[in-house]
């Protein structure tokens, strides 16, 4: 049971590069999110998909893209990293609308931007 | 919008009981939940509550006031590895994801 994979674990990026953090998950879960971290923040949603084809943005969208091709997949794009984007990035993903099953977390993507 | 409002540290000593609180504001409501965080790994769900009451698992207890828009997490006989961080997080829209509050530290010492 691999449940959520992300790649990479951690990754460093000049300013102005652009990258995709990869999410899969292998539970036939049709609910999947995106969340930055940053001390002192707790977890900030950035763009979240509730099936594939549908994604809709969270509290901190911008300077990030999502697409939902499969129910598995849910990669999250920098389209031009900025230092303000370095932060560990963590996907989810859930069974349920409620919340009630829980969200299964994967172990995160430590970013940095020089 | 939706917010969430918890105390950022909690102390306590092996043994004790601790009460993790968490006040929130939604234009809906579609449940509480709550998520441990140990440093430098993944949030694990621990619990949910869309009742008012108090759900009990094991040594944890989380309970609900809707009226209050309050909830709290509950820890009793603490262990040195319930040192970590605790979420609350709501639903405040059907079909939205799960927004979190800026979580709740806590140190067990011996």
């Amino acid at each position: 049971n691999a449940g959520v994979t992300q790649t990479p674990k951690f990754q460093v990026l000049k300013t102005g590069q652009s990258m995709t953090l990869q999410c899969a998950q292998d539970m036939n879960h049709e609910y999947m999110s995106w969340y930055r971290q940053d001390p002192g923040m707790g977890l900030r949603l950035i763009h979240y998909s509730v099936g594939a084809g549908i994604t809709d943005q969270g509290e901190v969208p911008n300077g990030y893209n999502v697409s939902r091709s499969t129910t598995e997949d849910f990669p999250l794009r920098l389209l031009s990293a900025a230092p303000s984007q370095t932060s560990v990035y963590f996907c989810a993903s859930s069974y349920a609308a409620t919340g009630q099953s829980g969200y299964t977390f994967g172990s995160g993507t430590r970013l940095t931007v020089v | 919008g939706q917010s969430l409002e918890q105390p950022s540290e909690v102390t306590a000593v092996e043994g004790a009981i601790v009460q993790m609180n968490c006040t929130y504001q939604t234009s809906g409501f579609y449940g509480l939940s709550w998520y441990q965080q140990h440093d430098g790994g993944a949030p694990t769900f621990l619990s949910y509550n869309a009742l008012d009451g108090l759900e009990e698992t094991g040594r944890f207890s989380s309970f609900l006031s809707r009226s209050d828009s309050y909830g709290y997490l509950l820890l009793q006989e603490l262990q040195m590895k319930d040192s970590a961080s605790y979420f609350c997080a709501v639903r405040g829209q059907a079909g939205t994801a799960l927004i979190f509050g800026k979580g709740t530290t806590l140190s067990v010492s011996s």
